[in-house]
């Protein structure tokens, strides 16, 4: 089974302040981890996955497998992050979870001036 | 492109009735997958259609079916509807391309609110 936890539903920062969001997973075989973000009237859209190893809006992610943590952190948070995100897993390369998202249940942050 | 796009944008019904919720994908995505999700809470996977068949499920009773046509447009149907299936149903659709299981970008469609009362 594979499962997702976002323990934080509600997380607040000042603006400059760093801020980190927790993921941790659990899955039998190889995951692909993903930050969605969901900002006020938009629809759900991708923030970065594992994979790319990017650095999206500032935003990084690093996949710790010993931990199986994905923490999403940006060192200086601005008010336009202020949004819902999801941290979200799927089978990585075919297999019966390929394509299939798993999301935990998402953490509202909040980005004070 | 109009991304992906889902009709109607809000349902309510009553218990006991059966609704269809439709979904077209992005231009260019062959592979649509259906998530509810309740307030509060994350998107649950419903299933997922590829070449007009389902090819992945998640926990939800048969009660809930759907269909993928030759353009790869969707639909999703919930027969028999209880009060706990008021939630928003999301559409995503993504490109798997013929027998290569690789990941692409799954684009999120702006949901259906359905209200069963």
């Amino acid at each position: 089974a594979q499962r997702v936890t976002q323990p934080e539903k509600l997380l607040s920062v000042f603006k400059g302040a760093p801020v980190e969001l927790k993921c941790n997973y659990s899955y039998s075989g190889s995951p692909e981890l993903f930050w969605y973000v969901q900002y006020s009237r938009q629809r759900l859209q991708l923030l970065l996955r594992h994979i790319s190893r990017e650095s999206i809006k500032g935003f990084t992610a690093d996949l710790n497998k010993g931990e199986t943590s994905f923490h999403l952190k940006k060192p200086f948070a601005q008010e336009e992050d202020s949004a819902m995100y999801y941290c979200a897993l799927s089978g990585l390369g075919g297999g019966t979870s390929y394509g299939k998202l798993t999301f935990g249940q998402g953490t509202i942050l909040t980005v004070h001036p | 492109d109009a991304g992906v796009t889902q009709s109607p944008t809000h349902l309510i019904k009553t218990r006991g009735q059966q609704v269809t919720l439709r979904c077209s994908p992005k231009s260019g995505h062959d592979t649509v997958s259906w998530y509810q999700q309740a307030l509060g809470q994350g998107p649950q996977f419903i299933f997922q259609y590829y070449e007009e068949e389902e090819r992945q499920r998640g926990n939800f009773p048969d009660r809930f079916s759907g269909h993928q046509f030759p353009n790869y447009s969707s639909e999703l149907n919930v027969n028999a509807l209880l009060l706990g299936d008021s939630a928003l149903y999301l559409c995503a659709s993504s490109w798997r391309g013929q027998g290569r299981a690789r990941y692409t970008e799954a684009f999120f469609g702006q949901g259906t609110r359905l209200t069963v009362v």
